[in-house]
């Protein structure tokens, strides 16, 4: 089962900042928290990961808080684009690599 | 940018007939998995698949399921008596160390 809690749905305005939380109480000290988003039926797409440290890309930032139970994932301007279901994941560890276990996610809606 | 190529993109078949899905993986990729989508359901892991072997299989990818390498660049899946169960969208996805995802834009399997 996946190890996160999502809301169900969000909407931004188009041009704001999308704040998109995520809890993820029960996280181990050497797991990691990726986030992929879901265009319509395409396949899942990477936004960024992190362990401890807060992160950012090119395409958004990632807040860990310091006890690493919950995260939020920061677009800082979002565009009609950008709609879509995003998944907060806890990366689990197999004895060969690791698999993305999948929540149900948030669904963005980015307005205009 | 380098990227998972999945074919085909939708295929439709009867019940009780074997269907393979391709995958192209990334080139120097060596971690290997494939995922489902059942509409308006989550992303489920099925399998990964590393050293020309399974590393971890869910529930779902039970006997009548296959995963094969066959010439060192195809990542392919097999079902081998497929039911209408079966009907969703499978994301291959690839990985060089385990850690970072790439997937895969998908093939919708429809049985009818």
């Amino acid at each position: 089962d996946a190890k996160t809690t999502q809301p169900t749905s969000m909407d931004c305005a188009e041009g704001r900042a999308a704040n998109l939380p995520c809890n993820h109480s029960t996280i181990s000290g050497n797991e990691y928290v990726y986030w992929y988003r879901q265009i319509h039926s395409q396949g899942p797409q990477y936004i960024i990961h992190g362990l401890k440290n807060n992160e950012t890309n090119e395409m958004a930032s990632l807040i860990i808080t310091e006890d690493r139970k919950s995260s939020t994932l920061i677009l800082p301007h979002a565009t009609l684009r950008d709609t879509a279901v995003y998944y907060c994941i806890v990366r689990v560890a197999m004895e060969y690599g690791n698999k993305l276990v999948f929540g149900a996610g948030t669904i963005l809606r980015v307005k205009s | 940018e380098p990227e998972v190529t999945q074919t085909p993109s939708h295929q439709v078949t009867q019940m009780g007939q074997e269907v393979i899905l391709r995958c192209v993986p990334i080139s120097n990729h060596l971690y290997f998995y494939w995922y489902r989508q059942i509409l308006g359901q989550k992303v489920e892991f099925l399998v990964s698949f590393y050293n020309n072997e399974i590393s971890e299989k869910s529930e779902i990818f039970d006997d009548q399921f296959s995963v094969e390498r066959p010439d060192g660049s195809n990542f392919t899946l097999k079902i081998r008596s497929t039911k209408l169960e079966d009907s969703a969208m499978y994301f291959c996805a690839s990985s060089e160390s385990g850690y970072g995802y790439t997937f895969g834009s998908g093939t919708r399997l429809t049985v009818v």
